[in-house]
């Protein structure tokens, strides 16, 4: 039931661009993503629903593939401050739980 | 608005003792969470809330209890502390299944149970 994050790390140099994947077996109603510095708590991005839109937020951005239960998560031109492990979320029609992938760590270099 | 507000922020329990990790929100949220997450780890969904007197499991709520009395407070309780519960304790709040808003978390409290 957990999705499935990929990749598990990424390592970038500031200005280059990055892809997160989030996959899930079950249908889903919602897609979230957050972001969670060292030591701090999780920070919310954004949430897509059910319909394949996408969203974007500056220049991080995502879309979400209802036929393949599949969200990815773009991020343009890369700064310092994108730093830290990105999390998917996943919601499913029958429940109100949110299940939350195992989390991919973005390092960014200057 | 303060968000949401966990207490206390460290806390060092010895193997069988019990406590109390609070949890109050100020955004008039009706759903409210509890997770743990271990080092390295995601996040695992210990307890839920859809509003007030409404509670219900989620992945891991051995050893764990929770109450809603009120709209704003969402107590967890550790009885008899073991070694395993030893984590990051979260606090999220949220105004309702896929609410644009996403989940708002507390700053956490970690617990270490020796």
């Amino acid at each position: 039931q957990q999705p499935v994050q990929s990749p598990q790390a990424v390592i970038l140099r500031e200005g280059e661009d990055a892809v997160i994947n989030c996959s899930s077996s079950k249908a889903l109603y919602s897609v979230h993503w957050y972001r969670q510095k060292h030591g701090e708590a999780p920070v919310f991005l954004m949430i897509l629903l059910k319909g394949g839109e996408q969203k974007g937020h500056e220049k991080i951005s995502a879309s979400f593939n209802e036929k393949k239960q599949q969200s990815s998560l773009y991020l343009t031109a890369s700064q310092l401050s994108y730093s830290g492990t990105y999390f998917c979320g996943t919601e499913m029609d029958s429940n109100y739980q949110l299940i939350w992938g195992a989390g991919t760590k973005l390092i960014i270099k200057p | 608005n303060a968000g949401v507000t966990q207490t206390p922020k460290f806390r060092i329990l010895k193997i069988g003792q019990s406590m109390t990790l609070q949890c109050t929100q100020d955004m008039n949220h009706n759903y409210m969470y509890w997770y743990r997450q271990d080092p390295g780890m995601g996040l695992k969904l210990i307890y839920y809330s859809v509003g007030a007197g409404i509670t219900d499991k989620g992945e891991v709520p051995n050893g764990y209890n929770v109450s809603r009395s009120t709209t704003e407070d969402f107590p967890l309780r550790l009885e008899l502390a073991a070694p395993s519960q030893t984590s990051v304790y979260f606090c999220a709040s949220s105004y309702s299944k896929g609410h644009p808003r996403g989940y708002t978390f507390g700053s956490g409290t970690r617990l270490t149970v020796v």
